[in-house]
C-alpha cells in the first residue's frame, strides 16, 4: 500500500520561502508523476504542479513564477518550494500521486494526510 | 483554464436517499473527469475515474456518468459514512482544475 507523508515547517514568515517534502513509502517513486495540491482553510482544492520521477515539471501558471518542485529518487521523496509567500498562501498542503488510470487519463490516486502551513509574522 | 462548476454547493439528505451531484466543464473534456470524497481533516479519496470507472475498494453504491461537458456522481443509497465533501477534477488539460466542492450534510 503506497503511503505519502508531508513534512516541513508549519509557520512561515511573509516574503520567505515555504519548503515541504513528501516521503513515499510502500512503493517506488519511479514511473509516476507526483503532485502538490493545496487547500486554504474552508475552501476548495488548488493544483500547484507536478513532477515526473525523471525530473520534468509542470506548474499551475498562477503560481509558476514562485514554485519549484524537485525529486530525489534515492530517498523516494519529492519537494515543494514556494517563495515570496503571503497570507494568501496559508493552506493545507497535500502531496499526491498522479496515476494513468485509463490510457492517458490521469487521476490523483494516493494522497498524503496534508500539512497546514500558516504564513504569519 | 478549464473551469469546473459543481451543483449544488451543499446538499442535505437522509440515510437511504439517492443523491446526485453535477459537474459541468467550461469546454469539452471527453471523459477526463474524476470524482473525490473528502472528510474533515483528511486528504481526498479517489472514488470515480474517467467519468464512470469505480476505483478499487469503493462501494458500488457510487457511480459516475457523463462525457463532454456534463457529468454526474450518484450515490444510490446514502450511508452514514458518505456525509462528506465531493469534488470533481478534470485532467483533460495539464492545468488540472477542481470543482468548488459539494458538501453533503445529514438532514
Amino acid at each position: 500500500q503506497v503511503q505519502l507523508q508531508e513534512s516541513g515547517p508549519g509557520l512561515v514568515k511573509p516574503s520567505e520561502t515555504l519548503s515541504l517534502t513528501c516521503t513515499v513509502s510502500g512503493g517506488s517513486i519511479s514511473s509516476y508523476y507526483w503532485s502538490w495540491v493545496r487547500q486554504p482553510p474552508g475552501k476548495g482544492l488548488e493544483w500547484i504542479g507536478y513532477i515526473y520521477y525523471s525530473g520534468s515539471t509542470n506548474y499551475n501558471p498562477s503560481l509558476k513564477s514562485r514554485v519549484t518542485i524537485s525529486v530525489d529518487t534515492s530517498k523516494n521523496q519529492f519537494s515543494l518550494k514556494l517563495n515570496s509567500v503571503t497570507a494568501a498562501d496559508t493552506a493545507v498542503y497535500y502531496c499526491a500521486r498522479v496515476a494513468a488510470v485509463r490510457g492517458v487519463i490521469r487521476a490523483f490516486d494516493y494522497w498524503g494526510q496534508g500539512t497546514l502551513v500558516t504564513v504569519s509574522s | 483554464d478549464i473551469q469546473m462548476t459543481q451543483s449544488p454547493s451543499s446538499l442535505s439528505a437522509s440515510v437511504g436517499d439517492r443523491v446526485t451531484i453535477t459537474c459541468r466543464a467550461s469546454q469539452s473534456i471527453n471523459s477526463y473527469l474524476n470524482w473525490y470524497q473528502q472528510k474533515p481533516g483528511k486528504g481526498p479519496k479517489l472514488l470515480i475515474y474517467a467519468a464512470s470507472s469505480l476505483q478499487s475498494g469503493v462501494p458500488s453504491r457510487f457511480s459516475g456518468s457523463g462525457s463532454g461537458t456534463d457529468f454526474t456522481l450518484t450515490i444510490s443509497s446514502l450511508q452514514p459514512e458518505d456525509f462528506a465533501t465531493y469534488y470533481c477534477q478534470q485532467s483533460y488539460s495539464t492545468l488540472y482544475t477542481f470543482g468548488q466542492g459539494t458538501k453533503l450534510e445529514i438532514k
